[in-house]
């Protein structure tokens, strides 16, 4: 089996700081990403992470620890356009490229 | 940016009527998937595909589902007997093994 498990939902300033972490237990490891997803749309992807680190990519980084089963989505300088809901997704099996997703942090970004 | 497409973007069907949701992945990309969301839940996992054959699927990807690659480009799911709880918005996506993207979805409603 495999869980992954994110915070249900976060709120934040406009132009602060936040993390989404997520967490996972999975047979197997083979890659992790984030995506945004905002209401009625479809996810848009964000960053992938293998190695254990920061992927910095603008206002968003993501790390991964895979020792921990832990990651997180870093954003910063919040805009009031990233109130989304963000998923953790992992590939679990080395011998094929499925992600299986967590159930989504819903961020709100506040003035 | 390379964009997956889905047809139709809805479909309304009647309660054991048969669907076909089409999807064109991104050219160069070898792994496709089809996923599901019921309004207000988690991205579902249904089915991969590699190789003009299914890789692997999900509890949920029972027979009343099939998936075909019916040409070089397209990617379809056929759901046969449509039940009501199978209303949901179904995503496609395709990936290489760095990056997975989403089409815009297929909103289905069985009545």
């Amino acid at each position: 089996g495999q869980n992954i498990d994110q915070p249900t939902e976060m709120t934040a300033t406009e132009g602060a700081i936040v993390q989404i972490n997520c967490t996972y237990q999975t047979s197997g490891f083979n890659g992790l990403f984030w995506y945004q997803q905002h209401a009625g749309e479809a996810p848009t992807f964000l960053s992938y992470n293998v190695l254990d680190g920061l992927e910095e990519k603008g206002r968003f980084s993501s790390f991964l620890s895979r020792s921990k089963g832990y990651s997180y989505l870093l954003l910063k300088e919040l805009q009031m356009k990233d109130s989304a809901s963000y998923l953790c997704a992992v590939r679990d099996h080395p011998n094929n490229n499925d992600m299986r997703f967590g159930a989504g942090t819903r961020l709100t970004v506040k003035p | 940016e390379p964009e997956v497409t889905q047809t139709p973007s809805h479909q309304v069907t009647q309660m054991g009527q048969e669907v076909i949701l089409r999807c064109v992945p991104i050219s160069n990309h070898l792994y496709f998937y089809w996923y599901r969301q019921i309004l207000g839940q988690k991205v579902e996992f249904l089915v991969s595909f590699y190789n003009n054959e299914i890789s692997e699927k999900s509890e949920i990807f029972d027979d009343q589902f099939s998936v075909e690659r019916p040409d070089g480009s397209n990617f379809t799911l056929k759901i046969r007997s449509t039940k009501l709880e199978d209303s949901a918005m179904y995503f496609c996506a395709s990936s290489d093994m760095t990056e997975a993207f989403f089409g815009q979805g297929t909103r289905l409603t069985v009545v």
